[in-house]
């Protein structure tokens, strides 16, 4: 069973809204948490990083939140653009910071 | 900095060949690490390289083999290959911390 499991597996939204997508994890023990944004047929970007003692963490109209207690993330897309189309995938890494462990990622697709 | 780069960008082989993938790392990183990405799917780890040894292993068969230089580059060995194995394959670099990814070796196998 992956340890790291995401929803929406895929989302469509029209441009200039705004989304949230889910990460829920059973990683223990926890080292961070990372989100990124993979094009198709590209190598994944990182967008956010939050350690243990970090709730939430911006990066532009990225939002991420973290809640250690109940091992669950959130990132939020405000006013959406064409070019956030692409896979978000969340990334947990346990004490070894080499042990990275992946979600699947969700497929976000926005339309016009 | 050219960030990580990998080649080729494309790679068609048939059933039984062997394939090499190569890495250059971000200048500066030292540790290399594999990963291969079913359509779909999240990546999932091969291996890691780190001063030219073997230091991680993922649950991949020995089909699977690397090296890494002197330089820190790094080479991915796939032998025997199967329709399974077609992937894009994420080589990504880090030096004590974050790992940056390169674009990917897209490999089909037919």
């Amino acid at each position: 069973k992956n340890q790291v499991e995401q929803s929406p597996q895929s989302l469509i939204i029209l441009e200039g809204k705004n989304c949230t997508l889910q990460c829920n994890y059973t990683v223990s023990p926890f080292s961070n948490l990372r989100w990124y944004k993979q094009d198709t047929g590209r190598g994944p970007v990182s967008l956010t990083i939050m350690t243990f003692s970090e709730n939430t963490k911006s990066n532009g109209r990225y939002t991420a939140t973290l809640d250690a207690d109940t091992k669950q993330s959130s990132l939020h897309i405000t006013a959406s653009q064409l070019s956030d189309s692409a896979s978000y995938i969340c990334v947990v890494s346990g004490d070894n910071n080499n042990d990275m462990r992946f979600g699947a990622g969700t497929r976000l697709t926005v339309k016009p | 900095d050219a960030g990580v780069t990998q080649s080729p960008t494309h790679l068609i082989k048939t059933r039984g060949q062997q394939v090499t993938l190569r890495c250059s790392p971000k200048s500066g990183h030292d540790t290399v690490s594999w990963y291969q990405q079913a359509l779909g799917q999240g990546p999932q780890f091969i291996f890691q390289y780190y001063e030219e040894e073997e230091r991680q292993r993922g649950n991949f068969p020995d089909r699977f083999s690397g090296h890494q230089f002197p330089n820190y580059s790094s080479e991915l060995n796939v032998n025997a290959l199967l329709l399974g194995d077609s992937a894009l394959y994420l080589c990504a670099s880090s030096y004590t911390g974050e790992q940056y990814f390169g674009p990917g070796t897209r490999l089909t196998v037919t």
